[in-house]
């Protein structure tokens, strides 16, 4: 069993729909929590992080850590075809090098 | 412009041989990373490079080595390439051991 998991796709959705995209993960350690974008072809990028539990908000993306149930989600409102892309979550502790856990992605295509 | 560039784009090579992937950061930051992503899009840490203090992945074959000649400079060298190796490898930076990763647009090695 991998230490992050994440149901691979493809998730397809028409434009405007709230999409919800999400992980489960198996270490208790991790303590920060990460969204990527990949666009085909490209390298990933920083959507957005949260420490510990809670939500985070940033525009249309809202981001959602339950330590309890090691459960992370990231919500896309009214979304776009732009935002078309595999979504990777990451994760980290403070031991372990520092570095990054990935899951496996979860591509999306938003239609138009 | 481009914050982490990495050379060449697509290399296809037989097995057997040696090959080296380049990469260079401009934003002054003082880590970086190599990571490995397959077909099934699994990002896995590779190596981590930090004020000359170098974090090896135990899993990852000593056929690999990463050189920092300085800190905008890691450089992958593999060799004996095996069909295995076929992927595409990511470098990244941050500012120290970090949740936010700036990667560049990766290096496809296909092994013939």
């Amino acid at each position: 069993q991998k230490e992050v998991e994440q149901d691979p796709g493809p998730l397809s959705v028409p434009e405007g729909a709230i999409v919800s995209l999400n992980c489960t993960y198996s270490n208790s350690a991790f303590q920060y929590f990460m969204w990527y974008r990949q666009y085909s072809r490209k390298g990933p990028e920083l959507l957005m992080y949260t420490y510990s539990s809670g939500n985070k908000e940033d525009g249309r993306f809202t981001a959602q850590v339950d330590k309890s149930s090691k459960y992370i989600s990231l919500f896309i409102r009214d979304s776009q075809p732009s935002d078309s892309a595999t979504y990777l979550c990451a994760m980290r502790n403070n031991n372990a090098g520092n570095m990054l856990t990935f899951g496996g992605g979860t591509r999306l295509m938003v239609k138009p | 412009d481009t914050a982490v560039s990495q050379t060449p784009k697509y290399l296809v090579t037989q097995m057997g041989n040696d090959k080296s992937i380049k990469c260079e950061q401009n934003l002054g930051h003082d880590t970086m990373y190599w990571y490995k992503q397959d077909s099934k899009k699994f990002l896995k840490i590779m190596f981590s490079y930090n004020n000359k203090e170098l974090i090896i992945n135990e899993t990852v074959p000593n056929r690999f080595s990463p050189k920092s000649p300085d800190k905008a400079h890691l450089n992958l060298h593999i060799n004996s390439l095996e069909l295995g190796d076929s992927a595409v490898y990511f470098c990244a930076s941050s500012h120290r051991p970090s949740n936010v990763l700036t990667f560049g647009a990766g290096s496809r090695l296909t092994v013939l």
